[in-house]
């Protein structure tokens, strides 16, 4: 079965740190790109962040460049997000998501983790 | 960056409706929009992909089209089943790669 499990999550006070992880199996890690989106307590989809199948190419949104760090180890079929200065506004649920191949749409999702940043 | 605004952000239909969804990118996008079903507490899902493209394993009901740069989202006969809220997303060459605001979508 093709799958993407999350976790990391948690309860974190403003200014902190938190690293997730997503898990691959199912499918040849390697030939796919993966993105992180998030979504807000009661809001919509917000991407985060995209990475190539070789990290060469690596995106983030505006909103969290510079405290976002988007890596993958092939080796281990994982893809990783270190969040650092975590502020009120990165509370969401985090979801992985694999890119479609040849496409930039998101075929695959992970079941998401939980992150509250909250004093 | 290129703005998706997508509308209605709710709507109400009936059993056997058509229903039809809009996205307008502020810009030329070509067929990079991908359209996602999120039911309460679950992941997104996949739907239509490149503009028209259907996903496997999607019902032919759900079918989606481009007229410059407003992208439709149609459900030919809306089943219960597809109470959900909707989401558009660009996915041209460069990010950010934005969604729309999303449209939740009851039955009457």
């Amino acid at each position: 079965e093709v799958q993407l499990v999350e976790s990391g999550g948690g309860l974190v006070q403003p200014g902190g740190s938190l690293r997730l992880s997503c898990a691959a199996s199912g499918f040849t890690f390697t030939s796919y790109s993966i993105n992180w989106v998030r979504q807000a307590p009661g809001k919509g989809l917000e991407w985060v962040s995209y990475i190539s199948t070789d990290s060469r190419t690596i995106y983030y949104a505006d909103s969290v460049r510079g405290r976002f760090t988007i890596s993958r180890d092939n080796a281990k079929n994982s893809l990783y997000l270190q969040m650092n200065s975590l502020r009120d506004e990165d509370t969401a649920i985090y979801y992985c998501a694999r890119g479609k191949l040849g496409y930039y749409g998101m075929d695959v999702w992970g079941q998401g983790t939980s992150v509250t940043v909250s004093s | 960056d290129i703005q998706m605004t997508q509308s209605p952000s709710s709507l109400s239909a009936s059993v056997g409706d058509r229903v039809t969804i809009t996205c307008q990118a502020s810009q030329d996008i070509r067929d990079s929009v991908n359209w996602y079903q999120q039911k309460p507490g679950k992941a997104p899902k996949l739907l239509i992909y490149d503009a028209s493209k259907l996903e496997i394993g999607v019902p032919s009901r759900f079918r989606g089209s481009r007229s410059g740069t407003d992208f439709i989202f149609t459900i030919t006969s809306l089943q219960p089943e597809d109470i959900a809220t909707y989401y558009c997303q660009q996915s041209d060459n460069l990010p950010p790669y934005t969604f729309g605001q999303g449209t939740k979508l009851e039955t009457k």
